[in-house]
């Protein structure tokens, strides 16, 4: 079965660039998604379709997808950008996440 | 704007069959393919399975034929059952509204989820 692999935490300073990666067989030949959840929340979609932005989602969050890795990155980030990010892609029509990747902003 | 409520049993007995709804409002159900994902406490989500509005659905090979996805679109409402539970089931529920193409779908709305606890 495919497997997404993202690390399991990331530490970022307020207003520095953070970078969350995950990995998997050719995914940059896939289309990925980015899902944020904050403690206690239900998740949200800030990235799709590799670099897309849903509406209402600040600029400061982008994606890019090749190779074997996708990632994403959030640039100035904020005390309200720590939570928990997955990614996602499809093998087929069977969804996978990734294990996700806590963000902390120290 | 698209709103999405779980509902159902908090608690479900071992063996038993685990059913769950989703009722959708501020939207039609009769488009776009509707999914339920679930995430165990502590841990990370777990795509369960989708329906499009035709009908036709996907699941997750690794819940081996378990699972039934339905969809009442005179209801709005969007089904999970899930049978012969274990305490490994015992989870928080989501349903959400994925969009895209072929590949490319997405989650864009979600529901606020719904605690399961399989326990005698």
């Amino acid at each position: 079965s495919y497997e997404l692999t993202q690390p399991p935490s990331v530490s970022v300073s307020p207003g520095q660039t953070a970078s969350i990666t995950c990995s998997g067989d050719k995914l940059g030949n896939k289309d990925a998604s980015w899902y944020q959840q904050r403690p206690g929340q239900s998740p949200v979609l800030v990235i799709h379709e590799n670099w897309k932005r849903p509406s209402g989602i600040p600029e400061r969050f982008s994606g890019s997808n090749s190779g074997n890795t996708a990632t994403l990155t959030i640039s100035g980030t904020q005390s309200v950008d720590e939570a928990d990010y997955y990614c996602q892609a499809w093998d087929d029509t069977t969804g996978v996440f990734g294990g996700g990747t806590r963000l902390t902003v120290l | 704007q698209v709103q999405l409520q779980e509902s159902g049993p908090g608690l479900v007995k071992p063996s038993e069959t685990l059913s769950l709804t989703c009722t959708v409002s501020g939207g039609s159900t009769s488009s776009f393919y509707w999914t339920w994902m679930r995430q165990p406490p502590g841990k990370g989500l777990e795509w369960i399975g989708h329906i499009y509005y035709t009908g036709i659905t996907y699941y997750n090979p690794s819940l081996k034929g378990r699972v039934t996805i339905s969809l009442d679109t005179s209801k709005n409402q969007i089904s999970l059952k899930l049978s012969s539970v274990t305490a490994a089931d015992t989870a928080m529920y989501y349903c959400a509204r994925m969009v895209g193409g072929y590949g490319s779908w997405y989650f864009d709305f979600w529901g606020q989820g719904t605690q399961v606890t399989v326990s005698s």
